[in-house]
């Protein structure tokens, strides 16, 4: 299966700023996501990073707030802006081969926002 | 809507327990199913995928079922041990869509 490196692994933000996490595959994979997981929460899916084209957004999440690129089959970044302590998760990037594969997950970046 | 439920939220067993973890969903369309172990503050770890057609999976003292008609499956751990302390989570893929649901989890403690 794919191997999956993904940064920072933690950080502590300030109110209002941005971070933007980073997702590097070491394979080319047809379909990347990006997941949140609140305290105490199962996961929420975010969005599907479209290689090439603008990422599809699940309900509740929107561009504005959690800009996505995915420049080629490889990498991907996930912003999380204008933070606020409700922002507060650990945001994990996910891969898929394809629709008869599993998925693997990146090792999350636990971000605090104080 | 897909809602998928594990129960129990959390156990506790003495090492060398086989034990057995549920997980149940609503919409039996599914396309397959994965179980994931999850340490704290980690990311998560696939354990066993398991198709629609299939009803088992195995992989070293992990057992997993699949009843699709029912919406059931379950994670049996066989011989535990203290590094199998962890939080299991299952997540179902639909016949449609790309998306995982995913339970709330099972946090496992296994007692020395």
């Amino acid at each position: 299966s794919a191997v999956i490196s993904q940064k920072p692994s933690r950080d502590i933000c300030q109110r209002g700023t941005s971070l933007t996490i980073q997702c590097q595959v070491d394979s080319q994979v047809t379909m990347m996501f990006w997941y949140r997981q609140q305290p105490g929460q199962s996961l929420t899916l975010i969005a599907t990073a479209n290689q090439g084209s603008e990422a599809t957004y699940e309900s509740g999440f929107v561009i504005d707030k959690f800009p996505i690129s995915r420049p080629n089959l490889t990498f991907s970044t996930l912003t999380v802006s204008n933070m606020s302590p409700e922002d507060s998760s650990i945001y994990l990037c996910s891969v898929g081969r394809g629709i008869d594969y599993g998925y693997t997950f990146g090792s999350g970046t636990r971000l605090t926002v104080v | 809507k897909q809602e998928v439920t594990q129960i129990p939220a959390a156990l506790s067993v003495p090492e060398g327990e086989n034990l057995v973890l549920n997980c149940s969903f609503t919409d039996s369309a599914i396309y397959n199913l994965q179980w994931f172990r999850q340490d704290p503050g980690k990311g998560l770890t696939s354990l066993l995928l398991i198709q629609s057609s299939q009803r088992e999976q195995t992989s070293g003292r992990l057992n997993a079922s699949l009843d699709k008609s029912s919406g059931r499956s379950t994670l049996y751990i066989a011989a535990s041990q203290p590094g199998d302390s962890a939080t299991y989570l299952c997540a179902v893929r639909l016949n449609t869509g790309n998306q995982f649901y995913f339970g709330t989890g099972t946090s496992l403690t296994v007692i020395p």
